[in-house]
């Protein structure tokens, strides 16, 4: 099973409004990031925390991370059109050289 | 956008046939990656590379193979084609050892028909 699995699904907002994007994992991890995809394109990174972050900020980005609940959340403020993407959650795992990839929300924003 | 291309963008192939899929990076990073990417299962990881010749397998590894004769080409190949590999295929690369930070290549939309 997924280590990563982000929560909801799907969100549907208006423009301006917040979005918070959840994400729960299972193993310890060194680090979370978060990658968005905006349709038919490769995934692009947008933040990374530390396991011993709690809170990182960047723009109109703010992630948190709960590691006793193995959880993160994305928020975005102020939401804009161009917003309207899917966005993932990755996790290391202790001692692979690789990230697993959680199956994302996909985020509309309605203008 | 990282110096990462795919070849080819899209493929159409039929059952049964080989089809090779190639990342080509020019930021000289030392790992590679290649994952399938399918509605209702997120992005899932094929297999990886942590260097030139040294390949490791990821999760859905079954039916695919690597080769990595360079650091700035990574070759995904289908020996026979099934419909079960109609995906979209990404490269990712990263430098970063102690994150693991990927960069994304646009990907190949591959039908199996």
């Amino acid at each position: 099973s997924q280590q990563g699995e982000e929560d909801p699904q799907a969100l549907s907002i208006q423009e301006g409004e917040n979005a918070t994007m959840n994400c729960s994992y299972k193993t310890s991890i060194n680090n979370l990031q978060w990658y968005r995809q905006n349709s038919g394109r490769g995934l692009v990174h947008l933040i990374l925390i530390r396991s011993n972050e709690r809170e990182k900020h960047s723009g109109r980005l703010r992630v948190t991370l709960d590691t006793s609940k193995k959880s993160s959340s994305l928020l975005i403020t102020a939401s804009r059109a161009a917003d309207t993407a899917s966005y993932f959650c990755a996790t290391d795992i202790q001692g692979a050289q690789k990230l697993v990839f959680g199956q994302g929300t996909r985020l509309t924003i309605n203008p | 956008d990282a110096g990462i291309t795919q070849s080819p963008r899209h493929k159409v192939t039929e059952t049964g046939t080989p089809v090779t899929l190639r990342c080509h990076q020019t930021e000289n990073h030392r790992y590679m990656y290649w994952y399938r990417q399918d509605p209702g299962h997120g992005l899932r990881l094929i297999h990886y590379s942590y260097g030139v010749k040294d390949t490791d397998k990821g999760e859905v590894s079954d039916g695919y193979s690597v080769s990595r004769s360079k650091t700035e080409d990574f070759l995904l190949t289908l020996e026979s084609a099934t419909s079960s590999q109609t995906s979209v295929y990404f490269c990712a690369i990263s430098a970063d050892r102690a994150t693991y930070e990927q960069y994304f290549g646009p990907g190949t939309r591959l039908t199996v028909t």
